[in-house]
């Protein structure tokens, strides 16, 4: 398996424009996840998909975030506007997550944002 | 917040000796697991240690839970060169899925 693919590894961007980051969950997994890593903050819960469902975005800092989950196979995360303060690795994680959710993450290998 | 937090944030060892980092939360969880981050890269899963468990052990590494104070170690025996990364809680609360990441734990071993 080719485990969680991320899109783009890289992305350098002008304060103000929009940014999309991707991401294909490993085939099988009911559950994907994306996280921020920041040194201040650390690794943030953003937003939780089951079933191409959003359970919890309750971690999505700002209406300028939002997520998709079209079908089980691709995710998307957008910031419009992008702002500097948004700079951060951004990761997607995936899950297989049984009932009592003892499953493990999968991560992805992080897109990395810098907003200038 | 509800993330955990780990304790020391970095440690630094020669190779051969034994690493401990600790892991303190702070509500009820499924379970507990550890995971594993080099740099530049993402997390990796390590172990998974239940709520109804008091330790576990894969390979060199050995986990403890400690529901009544909230907190769990991992203890990494003879440490090569190769640990050197950082090292993260994650907690699934009870009643969710959803897992929150602690402060994480910066490991050096010197050959």
């Amino acid at each position: 398996d080719a485990g969680v693919i991320q899109s783009p590894r890289h992305e350098v961007t002008e304060m103000g424009q929009e940014v999309t980051l991707r991401c294909k969950p490993i085939s099988g997994h009911n559950s994907l996840f994306w996280y921020r890593q920041t040194m201040m903050r650390g690794l943030e819960l953003l937003i939780y998909f089951n079933n191409n469902v959003p359970i919890d975005d309750s971690g999505m800092p700002e209406d300028r975030f939002s997520a998709k989950m079209p079908n089980a196979s691709f995710s998307t995360l957008k910031i419009q506007p992008s702002e500097p303060r948004d700079s951060a690795v951004y990761f997607c994680a995936s899950s297989s997550i049984s009932t009592g959710g003892t499953g493990e993450l999968f991560f992805g290998e992080g897109s990395r944002l810098t907003v200038l | 917040s509800q993330q955990g937090e780990e304790d020391p944030q970095a440690l630094s060892i020669q190779e051969g000796e034994n690493a401990t980092m600790n892991c303190s939360y702070k509500t009820s969880i499924n379970n507990l697991q550890w995971y594993r981050q080099n740099s530049g890269r993402g997390l990796v899963h390590l172990i998974l240690i239940r709520s109804n468990e008091r330790e576990k052990h894969s390979g060199r590494l050995r986990v403890t839970l400690d529901t009544s104070k909230k907190s769990s170690s991992l203890l990494i025996t003879a440490s090569r060169a190769a640990d050197t990364a950082s090292y993260f809680c994650a907690t699934v609360f009870l009643g969710g899925n959803q897992f929150y990441f602690g402060t994480g734990t910066s490991l050096t071993v010197i050959p």
